[in-house]
C-alpha cells in the first residue's frame, strides 16, 4: 500500500543552522504531497504542500520539491528559529479530498538558541 | 476554506465509559476522516465518513467500538466505547480545505 517514510527524530539544532528533514514515499499513483507541522500543545497546521512532480512547495522559509525520480519530498530551512521547535508530518494523498492523508511517522525537531 | 471545531478539547473518562467527540465544519464537505495519534506518535487513520453511509473503517478498527455518525456535509461525531487505559490518545477529525486538508484542533482522552 501506499506508503511515507521520514528520518527519524528527534533532531536538535543550533538557531540559525540548516534543516533537513528527508521524506521518500511509496505510491500506486501520482500523489500529492504535503508537510504538517504540530507544535506543543496544538493541532495540526498545514505547512506546504506540492501537487505534481517538480512543484516547489514554500512556506514561513520552508521549502520542499517533489521529486518523482526519487519519490522523495525533503523538507529544507536556510535558518531555524526557536518557534521552528515542533514535530513535522510528511503526508501523502492519491486523490486529494476523497481519500484520506497518509501519515509519515513524524520528526521532532528541538532548536536551540 | 474549511475550519472545523472539535469539541471536547480534552476529557479524563472512567474506564467502561463512552465519550462522543463531536465535530463541526464551517462549510459543506463530501468526506471527513478521524484519526488516532497515540503519545508519541503519527497519526492512525481509524475510519472516513461519507455523509448518508456508513463509515469505512481501517483495520484494527470496528464499529461497535468507535461508531462513528455523520448526519449531514457539515458534521460528523465519533464515539470511543467501554474505553480502557489503552484507549487514552488524541483524536483528530478532518476535511478537505481548498489548500489541502484541514484539521480540527483534536481531542486529548485520559481514560482512568
Amino acid at each position: 500500500g501506499d506508503s511515507v517514510t521520514q528520518m527519524e527524530g528527534p533532531v536538535t539544532l543550533s538557531e540559525e543552522a540548516f534543516l533537513t528533514i528527508n521524506c521518500t514515499y511509496t505510491a500506486t499513483g501520482y500523489p500529492s504531497l504535503f508537510w504538517y507541522v504540530q507544535y506543543p500543545g496544538e493541532g495540526l497546521q498545514l505547512l506546504l504542500k506540492a501537487t505534481k512532480a517538480d512543484d516547489k512547495g514554500s512556506n514561513k522559509g520552508f521549502e520542499a520539491t517533489y521529486r518523482k525520480e526519487t519519490t522523495s519530498f525533503h523538507l529544507e530551512k536556510g535558518s531555524v528559529q526557536v518557534s521552528d521547535s515542533a514535530v513535522y508530518f510528511c503526508a501523502l494523498t492519491l486523490n486529494s479530498g476523497n481519500t484520506p492523508l497518509v501519515f509519515g511517522k513524524g520528526t521532532r525537531l528541538s532548536v536551540i538558541a | 476554506s474549511a475550519v472545523i471545531s472539535q469539541k471536547p478539547s480534552r476529557d479524563i473518562c472512567q474506564r467502561g465509559t463512552s465519550l462522543t467527540i463531536q465535530c463541526q465544519v464551517d462549510s459543506q464537505v463530501t468526506m471527513m476522516f478521524w484519526y488516532r495519534q497515540q503519545p508519541g506518535q503519527s497519526l492512525t487513520l481509524i475510519a472516513t465518513a461519507n455523509q448518508g453511509s456508513e463509515a469505512t473503517y481501517e483495520s484494527g478498527f470496528v464499529i461497535d467500538k468507535f461508531p462513528i455518525s455523520r448526519p449531514n456535509l457539515t458534521f460528523s461525531t465519533l464515539t470511543v466505547s467501554n474505553m480502557s487505559p489503552e484507549d487514552s490518545s488524541i483524536y483528530l477529525c478532518s476535511a478537505q480545505a481548498s489548500y489541502g486538508y484541514t484539521f480540527g484542533s483534536g481531542t486529548r482522552l485520559t481514560v482512568v
